[in-house]
């Protein structure tokens, strides 16, 4: 089975301040992904990162996949009320591997901002 | 707009019940997910199924069971309710095929089960 560690597990910021999610693994995927929880709600797709190396901004957040694609972050810039909420990693098995077509999550961090 | 629904949102059954969850998708979508998230742990996949009556263990499959007898309904069974299923159980969708070929994966609201 494949793992996937994300840090920290609980964040609490003062508004405008920036943060950094950090998700490893000694696993290699052929993707990974970000997402977003609300209380009640399922999590929604943030973004999909596929090559290594590869950046995506989607305004204030900025995501990474490493090169060697065993690991992510995710850094948001000036951070809002907003962006509280649950923030999720979730890695996609490479194709002839047992985790083929599946999805393996992070714990998770739980992402406090304060105004 | 694309719609994973989840029939029960909050459930109590007793130890031994046998209690089924249920999902619909209307997106016509091949493969359907179904995981449950603790605190701490992110989500655990339990089953999925890529097509009608077709279905593969995830990572935590036991005490667990699953039924896909139509493309846009996937059934979640808990055969005999233990207290450790007590958890928040998340259904969710995507066309076939794999994450980085766009197919975005959409997720209920999720069911929140006690056991007692």
């Amino acid at each position: 089975t494949q793992l996937l560690e994300q840090s920290p597990q609980f964040l609490s910021i003062q508004e405008g301040e920036n943060l950094t999610v950090y998700c490893n693994s000694s696993s290699v995927f052929s993707s990974l992904q970000w997402y977003r929880q609300e209380p009640g709600e399922g999590p929604v797709l943030l973004v999909t990162v596929v090559t290594g190396g590869e950046v995506k901004k989607l305004k204030r957040l900025t995501f990474q996949f490493g090169d060697a694609r065993k690991d992510s972050s995710l850094h948001i810039t000036a951070a809002q009320p907003g962006d509280t909420g649950l923030y999720l990693c979730a890695g996609e098995g490479r194709r002839g591997g047992t985790s083929y077509g599946k999805l393996t999550f992070g714990q998770g961090t739980i992402l406090t901002v304060h105004p | 707009d694309v719609k994973v629904t989840q029939s029960s949102r909050y459930l109590v059954k007793r130890t031994g019940e046998k209690v089924f969850l249920e999902c619909v998708q209307d997106m016509d979508h091949e493969n359907m997910f179904w995981y449950r998230q603790d605190p701490g742990l992110g989500l655990r996949l339990i089953y999925f199924s890529y097509d009608v009556k077709m279905k593969e263990k995830g990572d935590i499959p036991e005490g667990y069971s699953v039924s896909r007898e139509k493309k846009e309904r996937f059934s979640l069974i808990l055969e005999s309710a233990s207290t450790n299923q007590t958890s928040m159980y998340l259904c969710a969708s995507s066309l076939f095929g794999r994450a980085y070929s766009g197919n975005t994966i959409y997720f209920g609201e999720g069911s929140w089960l006690t056991v007692v």
